[in-house]
């Protein structure tokens, strides 16, 4: 089974340190995503992925920047936390080695509070 | 934006089928329609998708019509660990990213 993990399922940081967010995936797939979660406003994507050092802005990247030194890790970094990044974070990724089947795995997710 | 519409809520008695709606009028011919469920405090979880046919698997139906505008996601026996919120999720394809575009989704309730 694809497995998606996340570093932290709850994270509590203060407004302004530096909150690194680590998603691993074991099954060599090629794409990564980050997405956070808001009641009212669903999932939205923030950056994404698809190959090692590649990276690409997503709808709300502002506040954010993404690492990608090695394919089955992708990181999310906060430089300086603000309160309006209290959210939910999903890490998901896929292939697109069969472009008629596109299956997004999902970690659990990480519940960031920034107080 | 997302391009599909479904209701916010919707309830169902376990053991009945649930039928749940989506309207995707603007999709384009070479779109897929995907449906993902989230349950309570865990990551979206692909249920199945399709293109204009009909499509079943172990988890659910996919019912499309034959205009492609809307389609109906169909668990034939529903049970409590059902409850989530459901996604309609039309895949952008060609010239685009590979991201999804997730909506807000229908909030499926299955009572006892």
């Amino acid at each position: 089974d694809v497995k998606v993990t996340q570093s932290s399922r709850y994270l509590v940081k203060r407004t302004g340190e530096k909150v690194f967010l680590e998603c691993v995936q074991d099954m060599d797939h090629e794409n990564m995503f980050w997405y956070r979660q808001d009641p009212g406003l669903g999932l939205r994507l923030i950056y994404f992925s698809y190959d090692v050092k590649m990276k690409e802005k997503g709808d709300i990247p502002e506040g954010y920047s993404v690492s990608r030194e090695k394919k089955e890790r992708f990181s999310l970094i906060l430089e300086s936390a603000s309160t309006n990044q209290t959210s939910m974070y999903l890490c998901a990724s896929t292939s697109p080695r069969d472009r008629s089947f596109y299956e997004q795995y999902f970690g659990p997710g990480t519940r960031l509070t920034v107080t | 934006d997302a391009k599909t519409t479904q209701p916010t809520s919707m309830d169902c008695a376990e053991g009945r089928a649930a039928n749940l709606p989506c309207n995707h009028s603007t999709i384009s011919g070479n779109e897929y329609v995907y449906w993902y469920r989230q349950i309570h405090s865990q990551g979206p979880q692909y249920i199945i998708h399709g293109l204009k046919n009909n499509e079943t698997n172990e988890m659910a139906s996919l019912i499309i019509t034959e205009d492609r505008k809307s389609s109906t996601l169909i668990l034939p026996h529903a049970t409590l660990r059902d409850t989530a919120v459901y996604y309609c999720i039309v895949r952008p394809t060609q010239g685009g990213s590979e991201k999804l575009v997730f909506g807000k989704g229908t909030k499926l309730t299955v009572n006892p």
